[in-house]
């Protein structure tokens, strides 16, 4: 069925090094995915989104990636930052639909 | 433009209490949508409407009820509160009802019921 996860529910990276972020979904028609970033106490943040038509899109200092054939998501944070901590989502929509799946969620914590 | 903007920021209420939680959006967006989010976990869809007069469900419906008088405003009711609608509530905005564009998120409104 619909469902979209993530490989891992923590990560820890030390600063300066770069952070990928899997997700993995099941709905083979979904089109369009989406990447977003919550703070504490705050409600998620667009950081990218890629269509099914592309397999990669890079934005400042982030990468998503998408492997149809596998239906996988990841996304990847050049040379970390302490304001990089938070937890990160993947959603999932596909044409027509009209919500958004979203994954649980991969908390990325930073190490100095 | 202020986005999108939710109140209250946090509530306690008793069970059996009753409560609207309110969002409203400045962007002129005709998607609207309410999530819950429980520790641990993703955003789960309650209720959406794709433009005023329009709603529908979504994953987790009951106990909710919303309605879309205008395009900016998308309130959330909860008639009867009971402690297993303790949570954190998103509202969220998008211009496609189609969603194959970005949805804006309001800060949240973390409600606890005793």
């Amino acid at each position: 069925g619909e469902s979209v996860g993530l490989h891992l529910p923590t990560l820890s990276v030390q600063e300066g090094d770069n952070s990928i972020i899997n997700c993995a979904y099941s709905n083979s028609a979904s089109d369009y995915f989406i990447w977003y970033k919550q703070e504490s106490g705050k409600g998620p943040q667009f950081i990218i989104d890629i269509r099914s038509n592309m397999d990669k899109r890079q934005g400042q200092r982030v990468t998503v990636l998408l492997n149809k054939t596998v239906k996988h998501l990841s996304l990847q944070i050049a040379a970390t930052q302490p304001g990089d901590s938070a937890v990160y989502f993947c959603a999932e929509n596909f044409q027509g639909a009209q919500k958004l799946v979203f994954g649980q969620g991969t908390r990325l914590t930073i190490n100095p | 433009n202020a986005g999108v903007t939710q109140t209250p920021k946090f509530q306690v209420l008793k069970t059996g209490q009753s409560m609207t939680l309110q969002c409203a959006q400045d962007m002129n967006h005709e998607y609207m949508s309410w999530y819950r989010q429980d520790p641990g976990m993703g955003l789960r869809l309650i209720h959406y409407s794709v433009g005023a007069g329009i709603t529908d469900q979504g994953e987790v419906p009951n106990g909710y009820n919303v309605s879309r008088s205008t395009t900016e405003d998308f309130p959330l009711r909860l008639l009867s509160a009971a402690p297993s609608q303790t949570s954190v509530y998103f509202c969220a905005s998008s211009r496609n009802p189609g969603l194959q564009e970005t949805q804006y998120f309001g800060p949240g409104t973390r409600l606890l019921v005793l």
